[in-house]
């Protein structure tokens, strides 16, 4: 199977601080993409990364993609109350976009 | 800012029934994609759609599923003889032909409960 799976499963930690989730995978990919998505909402889109990268940032976020090891990490820096949500990594190969299971972060006061 | 709107945002249905999901892609996106999120687990790949043909399914997309592209706007999932486990959360996506490395834009979804 071609799908990420994301540790840890659930994260909590304190406003400010940073969380850090991992994603590994099992194929080859054209490139791995990380999505949140609020309770009961739709998944937004945060950052891609392609595979011949290493490292990417984006505001707050940091993405890093070890091809050698099929892995990747989003790192939050900084956190706030609004980045409570689900945090899904997806790899993409060809036309299909596959999920893993997702890191549910929660951001405490 | 463009966006995928998905409708009904809730559908209940009687066990057995067939329900039609629709979906309006951003206009100028040609790939097309729906997935299933059973509550609180993961989003399941359903299949993808380009060039007015299937161009990828799951395991999960078993004779029980169609898509349809019927006016060339419109992006349609229907579901035949629905059982209780085909409740879910079902998300549409859509996305442009500038290659592999673009971002897939998500509708709010369509929560389908069967009873």
């Amino acid at each position: 199977s071609q799908q990420g799976e994301e540790d840890p499963q659930a994260l909590s930690i304190q406003e400010g601080e940073n969380a850090t989730m991992n994603c590994s995978y099992k194929t080859s990919i054209n490139n791995l993409q990380w999505y949140r998505q609020n309770s009961g909402r739709g998944l937004v889109h945060l950052i891609l990364i392609r595979s011949n990268e290493r490292e990417k940032h984006s505001g707050r976020l940091r993405v890093t993609l070890d091809t050698s090891k099929k892995s990747s990490s989003l790192l939050i820096t900084a956190s706030r109350a609004a980045d409570t949500a689900s945090y899904f990594c997806a790899t993409v190969r060809d036309d299909k976009i596959i999920f893993g299971k997702g890191t549910r972060l929660h951001i405490l006061p | 800012e463009p966006e995928v709107t998905q409708t009904p945002s809730h559908q209940v249905t009687q066990m057995g029934q067939e329900v039609i999901l629709r979906c309006v892609p951003i206009s100028n996106h040609l790939y097309f994609y729906w997935y299933r999120q059973i509550l609180g687990q993961k989003v399941e790949f359903l299949v993808s759609f380009y060039n007015n043909e299937i161009s990828e399914k799951s395991e999960i997309f078993d004779d029980q599923f169609s898509v349809e592209r019927p006016d060339g706007s419109n992006f349609t999932l229907k579901i035949r003889s629905t059982k209780l486990e085909d409740s879910a959360m079902y998300f549409c996506a859509s996305r442009d032909d500038r290659g592999p490395h673009t971002e897939a834009f998500f509708g709010q979804g369509t929560r389908l409960t069967v009873v």
